[in-house]
């Protein structure tokens, strides 16, 4: 069966840096994306990643090791504002979007 | 980027009555719609997968007679949810699927809220 693993729940400080990974076993890769969602929000898309390394966009940033099935998304000078879920997502050999639960993410002062 | 919407956003509506909820690609073709559903505290949970002109396929569990999606154009698809039950609350979101260039992005539209009382 097709799995994705991440954490149900972080908690850091405003100002500090979090790593939130995400591991896979799918049927096929065609690529991993990072969405954040706020409560009551539809989920935005944060990142892509397709091939092996780190994709940098700001205070995020994105890795990927596919012989490991593993990613993880590192947000730096934590705002209080991050605080929402974050949503690993492969896309399978089907072009099909394979879920993780999320990771709810909390900010503290 | 591209824009997806969705109407309406919240939506209450009593037992026993069906829900029309519009899915449109603004600035895109779609030829492939999602159409998700989300409880409270859950993570998404993909309801069909919806493709121009054809039927849609539902995922394992989901009842198509109750949930009917229409995809007409390339453009817009719809949900409906026919004979509303209170269970069937929940926030629907859908997605549309851009097929040009390489990454084959989804995205998102804002969501609908359903409350069935």
């Amino acid at each position: 069966g097709q799995n994705i693993d991440q954490p149900t729940e972080m908690t850091a400080t405003e100002g500090a840096i979090v790593q939130i990974n995400c591991t896979y076993q799918t049927s096929g890769f065609n690529g991993l994306f990072w969405y954040q969602q706020h409560a009551g929000e539809a989920p935005t898309f944060l990142s892509y990643n397709v091939l092996d390394g780190l994709e940098e966009k700001g205070r995020f940033s994105s890795f990927l090791s596919r012989s490991k099935g593993y990613s993880y998304l590192l947000l730096k000078e934590l705002q209080m504002k991050d605080s929402a879920s974050y949503l690993c997502a492969v896309r399978d050999r089907d072009y099909q979007l394979i879920w993780g639960a999320g990771t709810k993410l909390i900010i503290k002062p | 980027g591209a824009v997806v919407s969705q109407h309406p956003s919240r939506v209450i509506c009593k037992s026993g009555t069906s829900v029309k909820i519009e899915c449109r690609s603004l600035d895109f073709q779609a030829t492939t719609m999602f159409w998700y559903r989300q409880f409270p505290k859950q993570s998404l949970m993909l309801m069909a997968t919806s493709n121009e002109g054809s039927k849609a396929t539902y995922e394992q569990g989901v009842e198509k007679d109750k949930f009917l999606i229409n995809h007409a154009s390339l453009t817009l698809s719809t949900l409906t949810v026919t004979s509303a039950h209170p269970e069937d609350s929940s926030f629907y979101i859908c997605s549309a699927r851009d097929i040009t260039g390489d990454s084959y992005e989804q995205y998102f539209g804002p969501g609908t809220r359903l409350t069935v009382t």
